[in-house]
């Protein structure tokens, strides 16, 4: 059974950090990998997506990396912002035809002014 | 720009009441989902659709069921609302091949009292 963990559960970090943020799965066969950011009593909003066949991926200040072998992925995100405070959640798409997300419990981030 | 769309975003409803929770999507997606958000426990599939008239269970279907008549829409219905039930309930969409990732709308905060 696929278990996705996110490790730490709470960051609190002051405003302009570089931040990565960790994501393991423990069953490779994975079909993709996408990251969500989720604020306060809303919905998830996917920030990116990546295929199992690449490496990474990268939007504006964030880079998501895959290694699917070791069964991780990071979140990197540079010049952290206040606006930045949010939980991420990672989330893996199995091989095989399952359409089933898998999702980890999530990282509550918090950017200090 | 394409979207989930959840009818309500709160809802309070009483315990033993028939609750329906709407979802539609403007993707043209063949996957629809329906997970419940819970602290501590993370995100949890109730119940999926491939296509029209096709629904699978989750992980937690007990005392739910959905429907999905037309492609764009799909139901979440509690038959008989408990307080177990109060939670923050997210549906999501995707294509058939996955291709795209998951996109999710803004939730329903459902409340049983």
């Amino acid at each position: 059974k696929q278990e996705v963990t996110q490790i730490p559960a709470a960051l609190s970090v002051p405003e302009g950090e570089n931040l990565v943020l960790n994501c393991s799965f423990t069953d490779s066969a994975i079909y993709n990998l996408q990251w969500f950011r989720q604020d306060p009593g809303k919905g998830l909003t996917s920030l990116l997506l990546i295929q199992s066949s690449q490496r990474e991926q990268t939007s504006g200040r964030l880079n998501a990396s895959l290694d699917k072998s070791s069964g991780r992925s990071t979140l990197y995100i540079a010049a952290s912002q206040p606006g930045d405070s949010a939980t991420y959640l990672c989330a893996v798409s199995k091989q095989g035809g399952s359409e089933k997300l898998v999702f980890g419990k999530g990282m509550k981030l918090t950017v200090n002014p | 720009d394409v979207k989930v769309t959840q009818s309500s975003r709160y809802l309070v409803k009483r315990t033993g009441e028939k609750v329906f929770l709407e979802c539609v999507q403007d993707m043209d997606h063949e996957n629809m989902f329906w997970y419940r958000q819970d602290p501590g426990l993370g995100l949890r599939l109730i119940y999926f659709s491939y296509d029209v008239k096709m629904k699978e269970k989750g992980d937690i279907p007990e005392g739910y069921s959905v429907s999905r008549e037309k492609k764009e829409r799909f139901s979440l219905i509690l038959e008989s609302a408990s307080t177990n039930q109060t939670s923050m309930y997210l549906c999501a969409s995707s294509l058939f091949t996955r291709l795209g990732g998951y996109t999710f709308g803004s939730g329903t905060r459902l409340t049983v009292v």
